[in-house]
């Protein structure tokens, strides 16, 4: 079965780079997502990656796969505080048809001036 | 296109009561799923519908709930009886199964329910 994990928090100062982690457990081909929620709205989709590629770039957004270690992360470069919010990672795997989606707990950014 | 839109935005309803959330997709978007998000936690997948077919339902979905589609264009989300542990963010996301085996779905607002 599918489970992906997050650490909870990240502290990082305006202009610096956040480097926000995600595992997942699904070996069967996957798409990954991020998402990002700010307080009392609904998720944006930020970016997504197929399990065949090891990177994409978008902009200030730089997705890292690791397959072998079933490890993904996303680099925000130059991070400013309206970045602050909470980035979900989320699987759809082969197994369920690409169709459900399969959420972290979330880990929560918060940037300082 | 204007999004996917949810209503209301908030309700307060009294243990036992029925409520009814409706979603909006994205026109032209022929998949639309529910999930339930509680506070700290992700979403968690509830139900999804292709056009006006229902195709899968979590386990998390109670005989208390029910989902439509009937027109294959807007869905409602009902919640009879209900509970206290029925609080919850309850999103709604719709995706268009083209070429592209992506599926990426766009999510809406989120109805945040509270049962007194």
């Amino acid at each position: 079965g599918e489970d992906v994990e997050q650490s909870l928090f990240l502290s990082v100062r305006e202009g610096d780079s956040s480097v926000i982690n995600c595992t997942y457990t699904d070996s069967s081909s996957t798409y990954l997502y991020w998402y990002k929620q700010e307080p009392g709205a609904g998720l944006q989709l930020l970016t997504y990656i197929f399990s065949n590629m090891d990177m994409k770039q978008d902009q200030r957004l730089t997705v890292l796969l690791n397959k072998k270690d079933k490890h993904l992360s996303l680099r925000i470069a130059d991070t400013q505080t309206g970045d602050s919010a909470i980035y979900f990672c989320a699987e759809a795997s082969m197994n369920t048809g690409f169709q459900k989606l399969v959420f972290g707990t979330g880990t929560r950014l918060l940037v300082s001036p | 296109d204007t999004g996917v839109s949810q209503d209301p935005r908030h309700k307060i309803t009294k243990r036992g009561q029925n409520v009814t959330f409706r979603c909006d997709p994205i026109s032209e978007h022929n998949r639309l799923y529910w999930y339930r998000q509680t506070l700290g936690q992700g979403p968690e997948f509830l139900t999804y519908f292709q056009n006006e077919a229902q195709l899968e339902k979590s386990r998390l979905l109670s005989d208390r709930f029910s989902a439509e589609r009937p027109k294959g264009s807007f869905s409602t989300l009902e919640i009879q009886r209900t509970e206290q542990g029925d609080s919850a963010m309850y999103l709604c996301a719709s995706s268009s199964v083209g070429r592209s085996r992506t599926d990426t779905q766009y999510f809406g607002p989120g109805t945040r329910l509270t049962v007194l």
